[in-house]
């Protein structure tokens, strides 16, 4: 079975900090490892994508997330916050050997401070 | 127009009553899922199908049930509604590198 784990489900950060989202993991294979942002009144969008490739992973808006297998995480940092990023984020890994099963974290919310 | 749609976005309805959530995407994609989001929860998966003749349970299927009518076209029913059943309800799609495409979503709201 596989599960994620989302640090703080409040996070909040003067605009122009380092944003850090944390994550972990737990996976019986190697994983597919998600993050995607969910604005007001929105659908989920994705951010960016661990798909085996480089443990360095970059996606839109500025973040990027490191994949680290000895400490099962896959953390969403972004180096400075705007007030636009200011959004629920969802951590998720899949098992595509077990038909694509998404399983997400139970999100954060990112409050970003003028 | 959105890859995946969801109808209706809101809804108010009373306890007991059916309901359904339709759903309709254009990606193509044979694979098909209904989440329902609640605070701290995350996104929980209610049923998949992988095609029109594969239905599947998820981790909280209890109280719902759903039809794959058409490749495109995945709706979602609650027989009985119940206000514990009041939550935001997602719709998605897959694509091959395991990425998921969500709806809008539809809130629903159960008094």
């Amino acid at each position: 079975a596989q599960s994620v784990t989302q640090l703080g489900s409040h996070v909040s950060v003067s605009e122009g900090a380092l944003v850090l989202l944390r994550c972990n993991y737990s996976s019986s294979v190697p994983p597919y490892l998600f993050w995607y942002v969910q604005y007001p009144n929105q659908g989920l969008q994705l951010l960016l994508k661990y798909t085996s490739a480089a443990t360095l992973v970059k996606g839109i808006n500025g973040f990027e997330a490191e994949f680290k297998k000895s400490e099962t995480s896959f953390h969403l940092t972004k180096p400075s916050a705007h007030m636009s990023d200011a959004a629920e984020y969802f951590c998720a890994v899949s098992d595509l050997g077990a038909g694509n099963m998404l399983t997400f974290g139970g999100g954060t919310r990112l409050m970003v401070k003028p | 127009d959105a890859d995946v749609t969801q109808t209706p976005r809101n809804r108010i309805t009373k306890t007991g009553k059916r309901i359904m959530l339709e759903c309709s995407q254009t990606k193509g994609h044979d694979r098909m899922y209904w989440y329902r989001q609640d605070p701290g929860l995350g996104l929980r998966l209610i049923y998949y199908s992988f095609d029109v003749k594969d239905i599947n349970k998820g981790e909280i299927s209890d109280g719902y049930s759903v039809s794959r009518q058409a490749q495109a076209k995945f709706s979602l029913s609650l027989e009985s509604a119940i206000p514990n059943q009041t939550a935001l309800y997602f719709c998605a799609t897959i694509g091959d590198t395991g990425e998921l495409f969500f709806g809008e979503g539809s809130r629903l709201t159960v008094l």
